[in-house]
């Protein structure tokens, strides 16, 4: 069975700074996707940007981009210049068998003026 | 352009009761899924439906039940209600059946809080 591993439950960074949040994964799909969505306080999941696993560049969308390991099963998530919009819970994921997607358990970002 | 639409928002049930939960896709958008989001946790997959019929299920017990109207609308009841069962319940959708590809992604509601007494 597809997992999806967020190790951090927690981060905190501060306005304007970098912060990376980690994810791995686990599969025997030759072929998925990978997903960062945003959970803010409103509830409604906003998607931040995604991964097609057989493309080796990692994708980029503004101030979020992704360090895709392939043969690690690795997909962090890094975040520039952090904005106070962008506290609110970040879910990875991964399609799985089909259209489901398989969640991590989420990290919080707080990000602290 | 409306994104997708849940009712109710909030909605408290007692055990043993069942409730009916309503979602509107996305303007263009024909495959609707339901995922369980308990508190502190990310989004559990409970089905999808496409083409009015239920094409994937997750590992959900026969209480969860749906359906998927000809408009594309979807509805996802749960009987005989436990404590367990509170939880945000999302519906997304998106177009199409298999890929996530190009524009094709999985576009969330806000959800419904049920709680259950």
């Amino acid at each position: 069975a597809q997992t999806v591993t967020q190790s951090q439950p927690e981060m905190s960074v501060q306005e304007a700074e970098t912060v990376t949040l980690s994810c791995t994964y686990d599969t025997s799909e030759s072929n998925y996707y990978l997903f960062w969505y945003k959970q803010p306080p409103s509830r409604q999941m906003i998607l931040v940007i995604r991964q097609e696993a057989y493309k080796q560049q990692n994708a980029t969308e503004n101030r979020f981009s992704v360090n895709f390991q392939k043969a690690a099963k690795s997909f962090s998530l890094k975040i520039s210049d952090s904005q106070l919009g962008d506290t609110a819970m970040y879910f990875c994921a991964q399609s799985a068998g089909g259209n489901k997607l398989v969640f991590g358990a989420g990290t919080i970002l707080r990000v602290k003026s | 352009d409306a994104g997708v639409t849940q009712s109710p928002t909030h909605l408290i049930k007692t055990r043993g009761q069942q409730v009916t939960l309503r979602c509107s896709p996305k303007s263009g958008h024909d495959t609707v899924s339901w995922y369980q989001q308990a508190l502190g946790q990310g989004p559990q997959f409970i089905f999808q439906y496409y083409e009015e019929e239920e094409r994937q299920r997750g590992n959900f017990p026969d209480r969860f039940s749906g359906h998927q109207f000809p408009n594309y609308s979807s509805e996802l009841n749960v009987n005989a209600l436990l404590l367990g069962d509170s939880a945000l319940y999302l519906c997304a959708s998106k177009t199409g059946w298999f890929t996530y590809s190009g524009a094709n992604v999985l576009t969330f509601g806000a959800g419904s809080r049920l709680t259950v007494l």
